[in-house]
C-alpha cells in the first residue's frame, strides 16, 4: 500500500539549534514530495517541493528539505530554529502517472514547538 | 497570491440536518479537493473534482456528496450529520497543469455536529 510516514508525533528544540522533522514514504513510481505547515486555526501552507534535480530543496521561511531515493525520505530541515516556527508540519506525495486527477497521500503530521 | 475561502470558520448542527460547505477559489484553477482533518489521523480525503461537474470519490466519502456547478465553488454535503462528522473540514485548490503543483488550502471550518 501506498503510504507516508511522519513517525514523530511531537519534535521539541530549542531556539536557535537545528531541526529537523523527518518523513518517509512508500510509493511507486516517481513521486513528487511536498512539506506544508499549519498554524492554528488556519489551513495548511506550502513550504517547498521535489520534483526533480538537486536533492536539496529550498523553501520558505528558511526550511530547506533533503530527498533520499535509497532512503525513500524526505525530512524536513532548518539550520537555526525560532520560536515562530512552532506548528504542525505536514508531508505529502504526489503519485505521478496520473492525468489532473492525481493522487496526494498526506503523512499524518509531526507538530514542532520551539521553546525560547 | 490564491486565494481559497471557506464560507464558515465554526458551524454547529443537530444531527440529521443536510450541512452545505461552501468553497470558493480565485484562481481559475481546475482541481478542487474536500479534506477532513482529526488528530493523529492528518488529512483524509473526502472528494475531489477534477473540473466543472466532474468529482471523484476520495477515500472516505461515505457520508458526504458534492456538487461542482461553477468552477470557482465546490460544495461539500452532509446528507444527514452524525455526530462522527464533527472533525475540521479543509478546502484546497489546485492548478490541473500537473501533480508537481501544490494544493492551496483554505483556513478551514470547523464543524460540530450535536
Amino acid at each position: 500500500a501506498q503510504s507516508v510516514a511522519q513517525p514523530e508525533d511531537q519534535v521539541n528544540v530549542a531556539e536557535g539549534n537545528p531541526l529537523t522533522v523527518k518523513c518517509t514514504y512508500s510509493v511507486s513510481g516517481n513521486p513528487y514530495l511536498f512539506w506544508y505547515v499549519q498554524y492554528p486555526n488556519r489551513g495548511l501552507q506550502f513550504l517547498l517541493k521535489y520534483i526533480t534535480g538537486d536533492n536539496l530543496v529550498k523553501g520558505s521561511y528558511g526550511f530547506e528539505a533533503e530527498f533520499n531515493k535509497s532512503q525513500t525520505s524526505f525530512h524536513l530541515k532548518k539550520p537555526s530554529a525560532l520560536v515562530s516556527d512552532s506548528a504542525l508540519y505536514f508531508c505529502a506525495v504526489t503519485i505521478t502517472g496520473y492525468s489532473s486527477a492525481s493522487k496526494i497521500i498526506f503523512g499524518s503530521g509531526t507538530r514542532l514547538s520551539i521553546r525560547p | 497570491d490564491v486565494k481559497v475561502t471557506q464560507s464558515s470558520r465554526y458551524l454547529v448542527k443537530r444531527t440529521g440536518e443536510k450541512v452545505f460547505l461552501e468553497c470558493v477559489q480565485d484562481m481559475d484553477h481546475e482541481n478542487m479537493f474536500w479534506y477532513r482533518q482529526d488528530p493523529g489521523l492528518g488529512l483524509r480525503l473526502i472528494y475531489f473534482s477534477y473540473d466543472v461537474k466532474m468529482k471523484e470519490k476520495g477515500d472516505i466519502p461515505e457520508g458526504y456528496s458534492v456538487s461542482r456547478e461553477k468552477k470557482e465553488r465546490f460544495s461539500l454535503i452532509l446528507e444527514s450529520a452524525s455526530t462522527n462528522q464533527t472533525s475540521m473540514y479543509l478546502c484546497a485548490s489546485r492548478s490541473a497543469s500537473g501533480a508537481n503543483q501544490p494544493q492551496h488550502f483554505g483556513d478551514g471550518t470547523r464543524l460540530s455536529i450535536l
